[in-house]
């Protein structure tokens, strides 16, 4: 059982927006931690694509973008593509436990 | 462009002791603000942080594996390496190394190396 929660799997056709959520509780994204995600193409390691909730690193498309609310935190993507098919992983700190994750989110591009 | 790289065993018996090496390249790993940490994925599974250190050796890890990890930093070669005592199975994992940020409340994970999968069996 993680820290953050995920759910398991979304999916979406080509074009279309999903977002995924990660919530955690008041020790960590309640307590004012940030919140980071990850992408994890197949096979691959992951690799940093949303930092402080909304920051992109250089080279990630706009497309993908991320919010704060309350103890929860999203991750969206626009006009999906097949290339976004990939394993998603929220991140944060906690207070008790240290660096945490999500459990992931498996997205399926229809 | 910063590059990490694991490095060890495959292999491993239960109830040995897991090592692995990370040798850092186009950067120095004495940068301040920067934590260097390891990360583990078990087959089909999720991420679980491990632990991480500073240049200084300063370390912290998980508090769930803590009585077994032992986290260590060489300068002079730009690596730092993992310790993990009496594996079992369960150990069986992905092992990545990553550049750390813990800096100013941000608490990130901003380079990876490609990872090693360690398989735990006799």
């Amino acid at each position: 059982q993680s820290v953050l929660t995920q759910p398991p799997s979304v999916s979406g056709a080509p074009g279309q927006r999903v977002t995924i959520s990660c919530t955690g509780g008041s020790s960590n994204i309640g307590a004012g931690y940030d919140v980071h995600w990850y992408q994890q193409l197949p096979g691959s390691a992951p690799k940093l694509l949303i930092y402080d909730y909304s920051g992109r690193p250089s080279g990630v498309p706009d497309r993908f973008s991320g919010s704060r609310s309350g103890t929860s935190a999203s991750l969206a993507i626009t006009w999906l593509q097949a290339e976004d098919e990939a394993d998603y992983y929220c991140q944060s700190y906690d207070s008790s436990l240290r660096e945490v994750f999500g459990g992931g989110t498996k997205l399926t591009v229809l | 462009q910063l590059q990490l790289q694991e490095s060890g065993p495959g292999l491993v018996k239960p109830s040995e002791t897991l090592s692995l090496t990370c040798t850092v390249s186009g950067g120095s790993i004495s940068r301040s603000d920067y934590y260097w940490g390891w990360i583990r994925q078990p087959p089909g599974r999720g991420l679980e942080w491990i632990g991480s250190i500073y240049y200084s050796g300063t370390t912290y890890y998980n508090p769930s594996l803590k009585s077994r990890v032992t986290i260590s930093v060489d300068t002079s070669k730009n690596q730092f390496s993992l310790k993990l005592t009496s594996v079992t199975a369960a150990d069986t994992a992905v092992y990545y190394c990553a550049r750390h940020l813990r800096t100013g409340g941000r608490y990130l994970f901003d380079y990876w190396g490609q990872g090693t999968l360690v398989t735990v069996s006799a």
